[in-house]
């Protein structure tokens, strides 16, 4: 069975700053997708990134960026110009590819708390 | 796109009673559906996959006369919290990925947060 590893429950960060929050996962599969969600306060799951696993390039979006090793199996978030609006709870899931035989659900983490102080 | 609802998004109960949790997808068909569960200050973990036309695939400790789905349409999958009790008490979540495009992501919808007396 698959897992996902995040060793951070909380992280803070000065606004403005950058931070990079940690995630490690484990599997048999070769081709699987990774994702980090946000969800703040309201509870509503917001995707912030995905990395499929048979791309080298590390994905980004606008301040996210993941830093993605395949053989370590580690999947990193870094915010850039931390903001306000990025505090939060963010976790880490997994989902290996679609085989054709079933979908299957996403496999998180336990999260990681990001506290923005102004 | 890709807007996933869920209704009610708070309901508070008796012990003993049932419970329907209603997820549709507003824009899109889907297939298959997910249900989670998320106590307080933990993780999403998975409960169940809603498949449309066939029994939900429930995952290891789920009690599946317990926590009744169906999937009768490719809208609209629900569950059903059979005599509910306190320890019930979560927020369920569930998430729908477009039927027949792998890569796509899965949406969620806002929760339902069950609090049962």
């Amino acid at each position: 069975a698959q897992t996902v590893t995040q060793s951070q429950p909380e992280m803070s960060v000065q606004e403005a700053e950058t931070v990079t929050l940690s995630c490690t996962y484990d599997t048999s599969e070769s081709d699987y997708y990774l994702f980090w969600y946000k969800q703040p306060p309201s509870r509503q799951m917001i995707l912030v990134i995905r990395q499929e696993a048979y791309k080298q390039q590390n994905a980004t979006e606008n301040r996210f960026s993941v830093n993605f090793q395949k053989a370590a199996k580690s999947f990193s978030l870094k915010i850039s110009d931390s903001q306000l609006g990025d505090a939060a709870m963010y976790f880490c899931a997994y989902r290996r590819a679609y085989s054709g035989g079933g979908a299957d659900g996403l496999t998180f983490g336990k999260g990681t708390h990001l506290i923005i102080q102004p | 796109g890709a807007v996933v609802s869920q209704h009610p998004s708070w309901v508070i109960c008796k012990s003993g009673t049932s419970v329907k949790i209603e997820c549709r997808s507003l824009d899109f068909q889907a297939t298959t559906m997910f249900w989670y569960r998320q106590f307080p200050k933990q993780s999403l973990m998975l409960m169940a996959t809603s498949n449309e036309g066939s029994k939900a695939t429930y995952e290891q400790g789920v009690e599946k006369d317990k926590f009744l789905i169906n999937h009768a349409s490719l809208t609209l999958s629900t569950l059903t919290v059979t005599s509910a009790h306190p320890e019930d008490s979560s927020f369920y979540i569930c998430s729908a990925r477009k039927t027949g495009v792998s890569n796509q992501p899965q949406h969620f919808g806002d929760g339902t947060r069950l609090s049962i007396l």
